[in-house]
């Protein structure tokens, strides 16, 4: 079965410092990866995705994820918080694009609040 | 602009009553979904459907109800046999085949509040 880990809960940082939170996934198969963020009381609105090619990839917002496949790891990062990146943020496994058969929906990990200091 | 709208936004209802929220997309995406949020607990899937008059069951679709009689619809009934079903209530759409298949977009999504 396939899930996703995220280990922290709650993290806070200060506005400019650097960012990474953490994913680990668990899959059968070639996963396709996700960063998605919510702000309070919204949808979740995609970050970046990762199926093939450079394991560093770039989102909007000036956020980046790296994707480790002998650690099973999809970490996103960011080098200088604003506050505006206050939100939760989550982390989603799913099937290869352009596979028809199966459940196509995504499994999505429990979420890491972030909190940005001023 | 396209995109996925839910509504109501907020919705009330009494214990033992049948509710349903919307959920419409003129993305013209094949595949629609309904997840539920609680807190702690990340986004768990009630039903999908990826084409018109077929779904699936997800994780917990203990009682809800879907229909999907339109490509750009797939609202959500939740039926009073549900034991919980205060929480927030998300509606994603994708494309079923093709390049970007999987990567779903999702509605602002329903705040339900049972008492």
């Amino acid at each position: 079965a396939q899930s996703v880990t995220q280990p922290d809960i709650h993290i806070t940082v200060s506005e400019g410092a650097s960012l990474e939170l953490r994913c680990n996934y668990s899959y059968g198969a070639t996963p396709y990866l996700f960063w998605y963020v919510q702000s309070p009381g919204q949808g979740l609105q995609l970050l970046l995705k990762y199926f093939s090619g450079d394991t560093l990839v770039q989102g909007i917002k000036g956020f980046e994820a790296e994707f480790k496949r002998s650690q099973s790891s999809f970490n996103l990062r960011k080098p200088s918080v604003h506050w505006s990146d206050a939100a939760e943020y989550f982390c989603a496994v799913g099937q290869a694009p352009g596979v028809v058969t199966g459940r196509r929906a995504l499994t999505f990990g429990s979420g890491t609040r972030l909190q940005v200091q001023p | 602009d396209g995109g996925i709208t839910q509504s109501p936004k907020y919705l009330f209802r009494k214990e033992g009553q049948n509710v349903t929220l919307s959920c419409e997309q003129n993305l013209n995406h094949d595949a629609m979904y309904w997840y539920r949020q609680d807190p702690g607990q990340g986004l768990r899937l009630i039903y999908y459907s990826q084409i018109v008059n077929d779904f699936q069951k997800g994780d917990i679709a203990e009682g809800y109800s879907v229909s999907r009689e339109k490509k750009e619809s797939f609202p959500l009934t939740v039926t009073s046999a549900q034991k919980n079903p205060t929480a927030f209530y998300l509606c994603a759409s994708s494309m079923w085949g093709g390049a970007r298949s999987g990567e779903q977009y999702f509605g602002p999504g329903t705040r339900l509040t049972v008492t």
